[in-house]
């Protein structure tokens, strides 16, 4: 199974600021990675997917990068409704391995 | 509007059995792979598997495998998990999600509300 590592597990930040999370794949997963994020008792929503397509209607301040084994998901300038926990996702073979999560809490 | 809607989770004792389901409506759901993912409470989310849009191909998690049976009734757009052997580390809220997939991208775009499963004596 590929493993996924996020990095950190959780960040404290305050609005405004420039938040970035990296994911690392245990093996090349070419563009095969997608970023989601989960509010409590809420289920996941997908933000990004293919590394760095950006979901209809996900605002542009959230933007990815990455190929192979190194991503990173980066918001620009951190708004109160993006205190959550981030995920990313592999989907270049089954399992489809999660990190294990980015918890993103208020300073 | 796309809209997936879990249902059949409930507190059941350990080695018994429940079959969660998931009513899809708002597109064409004979044209989706669909997932079902889960999340122990307090834990992260964790793959459990996949069937393909026809039903002719599903993939399970190594934890869940021989366990669990993924299904779809294309006539009544809805994707079924049946849980047999049931453990207490099955506890978890499970999520049916539908696939989109394209050029180079394969993500899952929506997802239910969850239906929480406690294993328990």
């Amino acid at each position: 199974d590929i493993q996924m590592t996020q990095s950190p597990s959780s960040l404290s930040a305050s609005v405004g600021d420039r938040v970035t999370i990296t994911c690392r794949a245990s093996q090349s997963i070419n563009s095969y990675l997608n970023w989601y994020h989960q509010k409590p008792g809420k289920a996941p929503k997908l933000l990004i997917s293919a590394a760095s397509s950006l979901q209809s209607g996900v605002p542009s301040r959230f933007s990815g990068s990455g190929s192979a084994t190194d991503f990173t998901l980066t918001i620009s300038s951190l708004q109160p409704e993006d205190f959550a926990t981030y995920y990313c996702q592999q989907s270049y073979s089954p399992p489809w391995t999660f990190g294990q999560g980015t918890k993103v809490e208020i300073k | 509007e796309v809209q997936l809607v879990e249902s059949g989770g409930g507190l059941v004792q350990p080695g018994g059995s429940l079959r969660l389901s998931c009513a899809a409506s708002g597109f064409t759901f004979t044209s989706y792979w669909m997932h079902w993912v889960r999340q122990a409470p307090g834990k992260g989310l964790v793959w459990v598997s996949r069937i393909y849009s026809d039903g002719s191909s599903t993939t399970y998690a190594d934890s869940v495998k021989g366990r669990f049976t993924i299904s779809r009734d294309n006539a009544k757009n809805t994707l079924y998990l049946q849980m047999n052997s049931l453990r207490a580390e099955d506890t978890a809220v499970y999520y049916c999600a539908r696939v989109e997939s394209g050029s180079n991208k394969r993500s899952l775009d929506y997802w239910g509300q969850g239906t929480l499963v406690t294993v328990s004596s």
